[in-house]
C-alpha cells in the first residue's frame, strides 16, 4: 500500500539555524500538507499547496516558513532561522481528490532546537 | 474562529463499548474526520463524515449532526491496542485544511 515518506525521522538543531523537512507524497496525489504537533498539543495546520502554490497558511506559518515541491516527488517545509518554539513533531500529509478530502499522514519528523 | 472540543480522557474495560464525543464551531464545514494517534506516531484514518448520520466501519462507527455541531466516534468490543488518542478534525476552506481538536486519551483496561 502506498504511503508517505518523511526524512529524517528526527533533527536536532541549534537556534537559528536553517533545516529543510522533506516528504514525499503518496505518487498520485495532487494536495500537499504541512502539520506540527508541539509535545502534549494538539495537531496545528500549518499550509495547504496545491498546482505548485500554496492554498491556504495558517498564522503560524509566517515569514521564516517556507514550502517547495522541487521535482514531481518531493514537497518540502524550510524553517530559516530557527526558534526554541519550533521544536515539534511535523507531519506531512497528501491527498488526492478535492471532494474525498481524507489526507493521508507521513510518519513525522521530529524536530529538536537546542 | 474555530473551536472543537473533545473530552480529554476515557478509560474502558476490554470487550466493552465507549462513545467519544467532539462539539465543534467552525466557520465552513467540508465534513468532519476522526483519526487514531498512538503516542510518536501520525495520525492514521479512521473515518469521515459529511453528510448527517452513522457510517459504520468494522468495529468503530461515526455519527454526524451538522445542525448541533456534532459527531461521536463509537468504538465496540474494544482490544487493549484500541488504547490511544483519537482525533476530531473538521475540514475547513479552501485549501481544505483540517483543524484539530485536542484529542482524546483512551485507555482500555482489563
Amino acid at each position: 500500500e502506498p504511503e508517505v515518506t518523511q526524512t529524517p525521522s528526527h533533527q536536532v538543531t541549534q537556534m537559528g539555524q536553517e533545516v529543510i523537512l522533506r516528504c514525499v507524497p503518496i505518487s498520485n496525489h495532487l494536495y500537499f500538507y504541512w502539520y506540527r504537533q508541539i509535545l502534549g498539543q494538539k495537531v496545528e495546520f500549518l499550509v495547504s499547496f496545491y498546482n505548485n502554490e500554496i492554498s491556504e497558511k495558517s498564522e503560524i506559518f509566517d515569514d521564516q516558513f517556507s514550502v517547495e515541491r522541487p521535482d514531481g516527488s518531493n514537497f518540502t517545509l524550510k524553517i530559516r532561522s530557527t526558534k526554541l518554539e519550533d521544536s515539534a513533531m511535523y507531519f506531512c500529509a497528501s491527498g488526492y481528490r478535492q471532494e474525498s478530502y481524507e489526507q493521508y499522514f507521513g510518519p513525522g519528523t521530529r524536530l529538536t532546537v537546542t | 474562529g474555530q473551536n472543537i472540543d473533545q473530552p480529554t480522557e476515557m478509560t474502558a474495560t476490554e470487550g466493552a463499548i465507549v462513545q467519544i464525543n467532539c462539539t465543534y464551531q467552525t466557520s465552513g464545514f467540508n465534513g468532519l474526520f476522526w483519526y487514531q494517534q498512538h503516542a510518536g506516531e501520525a495520525p492514521t484514518f479512521l473515518s469521515y463524515n459529511v453528510l448527517d448520520g452513522l457510517e459504520e466501519k468494522g468495529r468503530f462507527s461515526s455519527f454526524l449532526s451538522r445542525s448541533k455541531g456534532y459527531s461521536y466516534l463509537l468504538l465496540k468490543e474494544l482490544q487493549m491496542k484500541d488504547s490511544a488518542s483519537y482525533l476530531c478534525a473538521v475540514v475547513t476552506g479552501g485549501g481544505n485544511k483540517l483543524t484539530f481538536g485536542t484529542g482524546t486519551q483512551l485507555k482500555v483496561e482489563l
